[in-house]
């Protein structure tokens, strides 16, 4: 079977680092995505993984080990815009996503 | 550009009867895909379409079922709504050569009394 797991909720102030994990258990792994939705709104792209290594878009940076079956969303300069879910998502071989719980990011003044 | 438009954003249906969602998309997308999202659950597929005329079974597909006549639009129907459909329903398309990257419509939330 498959299974991700992320942390349910992270705080942080403005200005500030956060970094949300994401580990996944599954067989033909492609690749990850990372997705943000606001309340009441609807998932957005945010970036997605097939290799190694760091991929940098504006403040916002994704970070996959494929040997580790971890990775990681990091959030730069936080605004209280940021405030929102996220969701690793795993991309397998149809390319059929299979997403996370979500991490509710909640950000501070 | 309207992208992915789903009809209607609201509905309250009483346990046992039948309704259709609409998504359609403008982006000329091959892949079309149905979601719930419940509280603390995350997005979970119903059933998705790698193209018209196909359709496939997804996560949680049972209650639902789904036809893909037209490429622009995936309907999702419920032949005999129950309580436990209570949710948010989310459409989303991607395009083949980039399928990793989904675009999502405004989702309709479903009360099934």
């Amino acid at each position: 079977g498959q299974s991700l797991e992320q942390p349910s909720e992270v705080t942080a102030v403005e200005g500030a680092i956060v970094q949300i994990n994401c580990t996944y258990q599954t067989s033909g792994f492609y690749g990850l995505s990372w997705y943000q939705q606001h309340d009441g709104g609807a998932p957005t792209f945010l970036s997605y993984n097939a290799l190694d290594g760091l991929e940098e878009t504006g403040r916002f940076s994704s970070f996959l080990s494929r040997s580790d079956s971890y990775g990681y969303l990091l959030l730069q300069e936080l605004q209280m815009k940021d405030s929102a879910s996220y969701f690793c998502a795993v991309i397998r071989g149809s390319y059929i996503p299979t997403f996370g719980r979500g991490t509710s990011l909640i950000v501070h003044p | 550009n309207a992208g992915v438009t789903q009809t209607p954003k609201f509905r309250v249906l009483k346990t046992g009867q039948s309704m259709t969602l609409l998504c359609a998309q403008d982006m000329n997308h091959e892949y079309m895909y149905w979601y719930r999202q419940d509280p603390g659950m995350g997005l979970r597929l119903i059933h998705y379409s790698v193209g018209e005329g196909t359709t496939a079974k997804g996560e949680v597909p049972d209650g639902y079922n789904v036809s893909r006549l037209k490429k622009q639009n995936f309907l999702l129907g419920l032949e005999s709504a129950a309580p436990s459909q209570t949710s948010v329903y989310f459409c989303a398309s991607s395009y083949s050569g980039r399928k990793n990257i989904q675009y999502f419509g405004a989702g309709t939330r479903l009360s099934v009394l």
